[in-house]
């Protein structure tokens, strides 16, 4: 069963660089096929996709972070991560990284983690 | 790129069918994706493709769609079914993802 597990600091000042790792356990991020995302959700709010990095290396960004996302993969740790810069309080959510599963005419998450706090604030 | 579009709220009656609906333009290439969302959980998937359930998910949960619009399906609505339903899909370009604002469902 794959597992996803996020870590990192669950508090970061106004103007700084949110990182976030995801651990992938009981599978291969380097399998053929997939994506792995990442995707917040502010309180009370819906969920937003960040964007997602192909087992190929491709990266894809939402247009409205694009210009402050990075997303990266290491694949000797079995783990993804991302990197927001120049965050501000608007960027306070619950961010979760999950596994994208598709063919040409779908596309879905199937394996999520449980999701990490980020607050912004100084 | 490209939107879609929830109701934010739906209510059924114990029991009964309840149509969750999810509008946009991007759905007229691409299936859209369900997925339920209770308090303080993650996102869980219950619909993908055509019309296809994870391992898990009951069968009174179904996905239909006709055009711009994607329909997820409760028959016979049961209380541990109220939660938040979010559809997801490609956008038009076929790169990106997009999600639908979420429908909160409530069983009275």
């Amino acid at each position: 069963q794959l597992q996803l597990q996020e870590s990192g600091s669950g508090l970061v000042k106004p103007s700084q660089t949110l990182s976030l790792t995801c651990a992938v356990s009981g599978g291969s991020i380097s399998s053929g096929g997939y994506s792995w995302s990442w995707i917040r959700q502010p309180p009370g709010k819906g969920l937003e996709w960040i964007g997602y990095i192909y087992h190929s290396g491709s990266t894809y960004y939402n247009p409205s972070l694009k210009s402050r996302v990075t997303i990266s993969v290491d694949r000797s740790k079995n783990q993804f991560s991302l990197k927001l810069s120049s965050v501000t309080a608007a960027d306070t959510a619950v961010y979760y990284c999950a596994r994208g599963d598709g063919d040409y005419d779908r596309y879905y998450f199937d394996y999520w983690g449980q999701g990490t706090l980020v607050t912004v604030s100084s | 790129s490209s939107e879609l579009t929830q109701d934010p709220a739906v209510s059924v009656a114990l029991g009964q069918t309840v149509r969750i609906t999810c509008q946009g333009d991007s759905l007229r290439s691409y299936y859209a994706s369900w997925y339920q969302q209770k308090p303080g959980q993650a996102p869980v998937l219950v619909i993908y493709g055509k019309n296809n359930r994870p391992s898990g998910i009951p069968d009174r949960f179904s996905g239909s769609s006709s055009g711009n619009t994607a329909s997820l399906t409760i028959t016979g609505a049961q209380a541990e079914d109220e939660a938040d339903y979010y559809c997801n899909s490609r956008d038009s370009s076929g790169n990106l993802v997009v999600f639908g604002g979420g429908t909160k469902l409530t069983v009275l």
